[in-house]
């Protein structure tokens, strides 16, 4: 089965310092990566999704995520935070169809929640 | 604003009744997902909906089940709520149903349910 770990639940930086969310999923077959964001009281938004080719993809927001199949990571960056990005962000797999315990589902981390000081 | 409609936005009811909850897909998608969000269990997929035909299963328990009707809307109905079952509960939607092919999902600000 696939699992997602998001090593850091909280982290706390300051405005316009560069930023990375680390994520580390687990699975004996391919998948496909996601970052979704939570803003206060709102549902989830997607920022930027993995499928194939380049392993550095870019999202909304000046977010980025790099894939990296060694280590089994799919971290989310940004060079340099706003206030309006506090908001919890949230690590997603999904096994593509027709692979080994293929499903439509998503399996998430457990959060991160990101607080931006000024 | 994603497109996706959940009602109500809150809920407050007593341990052993029975609530529903209803979700509005975005125009044109087919399938519906239903998610719960709580504090100790973070976000678990309950199950998922394609053209009225369920697709897959979650964590969803027994007391919990749902289904999607003939205008793609759907809902979930929890029945012999615990104190356990308070959460917040999410509805995505999606086109053709495919996360597994990486298909975006768009969810809806969901229903946050608490259980006297």
């Amino acid at each position: 089965a696939q699992s997602v770990t998001q090593l850091d639940s909280q982290v706390p930086v300051f405005e316009e310092a560069p930023v990375e969310l680390r994520c580390n999923y687990s699975s004996s077959v391919s998948v496909y990566l996601f970052w979704y964001v939570q803003y206060p009281n709102q549902g989830l938004q997607l920022l930027l999704k993995y499928l194939s080719g380049s392993t550095l993809v870019k999202g909304i927001n000046g977010f980025e995520a790099e894939f990296n199949k060694s280590q089994t990571s799919f971290h989310l960056r940004k060079p340099s935070v706003h206030i309006s990005d506090t908001a919890e962000y949230f690590c997603a797999v999904s096994v593509p169809r027709g692979g080994q315990g293929g499903s439509e589902k998503l399996v998430f981390g457990k959060g991160t929640k990101l607080t931006v000081n000024p | 604003d994603s497109g996706v409609t959940q009602t109500p936005k809150h809920l407050i009811t007593a341990t052993g009744q029975r609530v529903t909850l209803r979700c509005s897909p975005r125009s044109g998608d087919l399938s519906v997902y239903w998610y719960q969000q709580s504090l100790d269990q973070g976000l678990q997929f309950l199950i998922q909906y394609y053209n009225g035909e369920e697709r897959a299963k979650g964590n969803i328990l027994e007391r919990f089940s749902a289904q999607q009707f003939p205008d793609l809307h759907s809902e979930l109905n929890l029945s012999s709520l615990e104190l356990g079952d308070s959460a917040l509960y999410f509805c995505a939607s999606s086109p053709r149903g495919l996360a597994g092919f990486g298909e975006t999902q768009y969810f809806g600000p969901g229903t946050r349910l608490l259980v006297l």
